[in-house]
């Protein structure tokens, strides 16, 4: 179904630390997750996927796990600078559909 | 590359009005999707258009409608305004079949009183 955001949960890093954010999906059918980064003003911005026979996917500075067995997403950054204050949103997906059902958000903000 | 452009950026209505917004996209992507975003909601999917034809709709009442034009470009249009319409309306091209390929414009806030 539809992602009901009710609450924005915030997550305050050092700059330099490594951050986690995570994720619960719905949808034990869903077969893609992504994981989109949205500055203000801005629409959200593409960082990094991963396809439901993986457990884990790296990209530059960010790491993606999936736990199918729980349903949970998560997206490490490491080395946290000030431009990774954003919202981070994980998104689902079914590729028989391709439509993005999108979680609910977290702040993350980098205190320098 | 020219990113994802949306027209207009603001936007003020009132209750009962209708309105139209406008999206075009990246060159070359022919998928152009549509996205609501509200605080209590979420980012939340309206349609997706491909080929000139809605391929994909979410479960928003019918006062939400879209076209695609023969080049890409797409248009949604909501009648009969409601408070609660009041939303960043999210416009993302791709290249279908590869979502990885996704970008979003900056969307267009509407603000209905």
């Amino acid at each position: 179904g539809e992602s009901v955001g009710l609450h924005l949960p915030t997550l305050s890093v050092q700059e330099g630390d490594n951050s986690i954010i995570n994720c619960a999906y719905s949808n034990s059918a869903s077969d893609y997750f992504i994981w989109y980064k949205q500055e203000s003003g801005k629409g959200p911005q593409f960082i990094i996927d991963i396809r439901s026979n993986m457990d884990k996917r790296q990209g530059q500075r960010v790491t993606v796990l999936l736990n199918k067995t729980v349903k949970h997403l998560s997206l490490q950054i490491a080395a946290t600078q000030p431009g990774d204050s954003a919202v981070y949103f994980c998104a689902e997906m079914n590729f028989g559909n391709e439509k993005l059902t999108f979680g609910t958000g977290t702040r993350l903000t980098i205190i320098p | 590359k020219a990113g994802v452009t949306q027209t207009p950026r603001y936007l003020i209505k009132t209750r009962g009005q209708q309105v139209t917004l406008s999206c075009s996209p990246i060159s070359g992507h022919r998928s152009v999707s549509w996205y609501q975003q509200t605080p209590g909601q979420g980012l939340q999917f309206l349609f997706e258009y491909f080929s000139e034809t809605q391929r994909n709709k979410g479960n928003f009442p019918g006062r939400f409608s879209g076209r695609q034009f023969s080049n890409s470009r797409s248009e949604m249009n909501v009648s009969t305004l409601e408070l609660g319409d009041s939303a960043l309306y999210l416009c993302a091209s791709r290249v279908r079949g590869a979502l990885e390929t996704q970008y979003f414009g900056p969307g267009t806030r509407l603000l209905v009183l």
